[in-house]
């Protein structure tokens, strides 16, 4: 599965959207970018994925560059229960490895 | 749908012990994982069942770790005569097979070995 970069930490004021960056440069054509995030104490939660469409959910938005080598994790409204460590992973659907590289993670602070 | 299930929450044992970590994935999910994450990194993946057969297992996964699913339900990871280099959260998810459904994880169980 194709590695992935992210900034360390983000911050972002409350109410306002929240633009979290990954680069996938390497990613192949049947690979998938998937979005999870985690809180502090608790397991990681499954956010959105997407293949090369744009694609939106309750949760947030998910922009894929057309050469598919960057994608962007859209928070329209952060909250303060928003802050977490994002994680973006790359891996091949159904026929590829069964599991996720997580990665570092970008840590998102919303502020009041 | 009352998610993945993991117990104990929290466990302290002395180097040298052995202990089991239980996890009780979606009831229709057929597919179970096993993630150990220590401070400031992400999860690692450590193995994988999909009904009651081990698939794939990482090289983290050392001769003192076992993993079961009997009867492709619930899952325990037993670690023998832990170190202290074991002290990290450990990870249950489950999801069903296809690419349009993501993982579901569990709460985790955080060992300190001392």
């Amino acid at each position: 599965d194709a590695k992935t970069t992210q900034p360390t930490s983000m911050d972002c004021a409350e109410g306002r959207a929240a633009n979290l960056p990954c680069n996938h440069s390497t990613i192949s054509g049947n690979e998938y970018v998937y979005w999870y995030r985690q809180i502090h104490s608790q397991g990681p939660q499954y956010i959105i994925h997407g293949l090369k469409n744009n694609e939106t959910n309750e949760m947030a938005s998910l922009i894929i560059t057309e050469d598919r080598k960057s994608s962007t994790l859209i928070l329209p409204h952060a909250t303060l229960r928003d802050t977490a460590v994002y994680y973006c992973i790359v891996r091949v659907g159904q026929t590829g490895a069964n599991n996720l590289f997580f990665g570092t993670g970008t840590r998102l602070t919303v502020i009041p | 749908d009352t998610g993945v299930s993991q117990n104990p929450r929290h466990k302290i044992t002395k180097r040298g012990q052995n202990v089991t970590f239980r996890c009780d994935p979606i009831s229709e999910h057929n597919r179970l994982y096993w993630y150990r994450q220590t401070l400031g990194q992400g999860p690692e993946f450590l193995t994988y069942f999909q009904n009651e057969a081990q698939l794939e297992k990482s090289r983290l996964l050392s001769d003192r770790f076992s993993a079961e699913r009997p009867k492709g339900s619930f899952s325990t990871l037993e670690i023998q005569r832990t170190e202290q280099g074991d002290s990290a959260m450990y990870l249950c998810a489950s999801r069903r097979t296809g690419v349009n459904y993501g993982y579901t994880f569990g709460s985790g169980t955080r060992l300190t070995v001392v």
